[in-house]
């Protein structure tokens, strides 16, 4: 069964400090997908980042990033200089692509990481 | 375009009661989910839907029952609500899996069962 850890429960911050959330998960599937989620404490969940098994490069998008390391099993997530509206709770999440193509992009979520980001 | 929406956002039950949550799409998408997201737990997979008229068990199924009639709706059925089942619940939907898209959130739905 896949499964997703993100063992940092909560994270505290002042702003323009950077701060990186970890992921690790597992998974028995070649090819599967990781995913980041936003959510802001308005409640709703707003996508990310999507990153396939197969591709391994590291991702930048403005002050985000993203690692993933198939040889750790991590998708860890990197916010530079951070700001109060980075304040938020962070997912993780994962989905696997059987051969049969069975897991109907079902995903797997991580516990969250909340993050507060103090001016 | 709205989305994803749901009905209602905001539910308290009495032990006992029933009522059904509604999700609704506008993007003719095929794929639709439920969720419940419960604190320290993330998000939890209750069912979902590859297209109209099919349903599946998801990670946390009991007690609660689905149906797709149309392709734009999910509806999430609580036939006889439980205080366990106080959370907050979340529709998906997607394209397709196999184009590996991203899943789009409706806004949820906060339930408390008293």
């Amino acid at each position: 069964a896949q499964k997703v850890t993100q063992a940092q429960t909560e994270i505290s911050v002042v702003e323009k400090e950077d701060v990186t959330l970890d992921c690790v998960y597992e998974t028995r599937d070649t090819t599967y997908y990781l995913f980041w989620y936003k959510q802001p404490p308005s409640g709703e969940l707003v996508f990310l980042i999507r990153r396939n098994s197969f591709d391994e490069q590291n991702e930048i998008s403005g002050r985000y990033s993203w690692n993933f390391q198939k040889s750790t099993s991590s998708f860890n997530f990197t916010i530079t200089a951070s700001q109060v509206v980075d304040s938020a709770v962070y997912f993780c999440a994962l989905s696997e692509a059987n051969a049969g193509g069975t897991s109907y992009g079902k995903l797997t979520f991580g516990q969250g990481t909340i993050l507060t980001v103090h001016p | 375009n709205a989305g994803v929406t749901q009905t209602p956002k905001f539910r308290v039950l009495k032990t006992g009661q029933s009522m059904t949550l509604l999700c609704a799409q506008d993007m003719n998408h095929e794929y639709m989910y439920w969720y419940r997201q419960d604190p320290g737990m993330g998000l939890r997979l209750i069912h979902y839907s590859v297209g109209e008229g099919t349903t599946a068990k998801g990670e946390v199924p009991d007690g609660y029952n689905v149906s797709r009639l149309k392709k734009q709706n999910f509806l999430l059925g609580l036939e006889s609500a439980a205080p366990s089942q106080t959370s907050v619940y979340f529709c998906a939907s997607s394209e397709s899996p196999l184009t590996w898209g991203e899943q789009f959130f409706g806004p949820g739905t906060r339930l408390t069962v008293l």
